[in-house]
């Protein structure tokens, strides 16, 4: 089974300011695809950001980033200029190549609370 | 697109009892799974339909599992003489079914389950 890792429970930031959470995974594929989601408190989990393994340039949306570092095995998200609205669960996910597309393993989370 | 949609929201039920839930997937979407979520934790893969096939199942969906999606639209998972273990939240997500793109998943709001 995939392993994801997200070291850390909790993190806090006050609003406009950058955070970044971390997320290491353990695979033996060379092309995979790894998913940032956010599930906001009582609400449905929603897509922040997708990467390719096979491409080297990080994905970014908006003020959502990830530092890919495939070596590594290491994906982490940057919130930039933090809003209220940030604050949320953020899970990082694995997923496999074809033809086991279809799984995604996800890591523990790390609960993000934006301060005014 | 109106959405992945789950029903119930939530339920509660006496240990023992049968449940059953159901997700209607974004249109035009042949890609249809499951998952299940306990609190704090990230949700781990139950199963997976390709159009109207059951694909994959988890070992964690036990025998008193079931699942469906009859015509390749709409999906039920029962679960049969539900036990105290069962309570958690279960989430449907669909997706386009695109091979070789691992395709983003989208999910519903999930239907969270108590059993007494």
């Amino acid at each position: 089974a995939q392993t994801v890792t997200q070291s850390q429970p909790e993190m806090s930031v006050q609003e406009a300011e950058t955070v970044t959470l971390s997320c290491t995974y353990d695979t033996s594929e060379n092309n995979y695809y790894l998913f940032w989601y956010k599930q906001p408190p009582s609400r449905q989990m929603i897509l922040v950001i997708r990467q390719e393994a096979y491409k080297q340039q990080n994905a970014t949306e908006n003020r959502f980033s990830v530092n890919f570092q495939k070596a590594a095995k290491s994906f982490s998200l940057k919130i930039s200029d933090s809003q209220l609205g940030d604050t949320a669960m953020y899970f990082c996910a694995f997923m496999k190549p074809y033809p086991n597309d279809y799984k995604l393993s996800f890591g523990a989370g790390t609960t993000v609370t934006v301060r005014a | 697109d109106t959405g992945v949609s789950q029903d119930p929201r939530h339920k509660i039920t006496k240990r023992g009892q049968n449940v059953t839930f159901r997700c209607d997937p974004i249109s035009e979407h042949n890609r249809l799974y499951w998952y299940r979520q306990t609190l704090g934790q990230g949700p781990e893969f139950l199963t997976y339909f390709q159009n109207e096939a059951q694909l994959e199942k988890s070992r964690l969906l036990s025998d008193r599992f079931s699942a469906e999606r009859p015509k390749g639209s709409f999906s039920t998972l029962e679960i049969q003489r539900t036990e105290q273990g069962d309570s958690a939240m279960y989430l449907c997500a669909s997706s386009q079914g695109q091979a070789l793109r691992g395709d983003t998943q989208y999910f519903g709001p999930g239907t969270r389950l108590t059993v007494l």
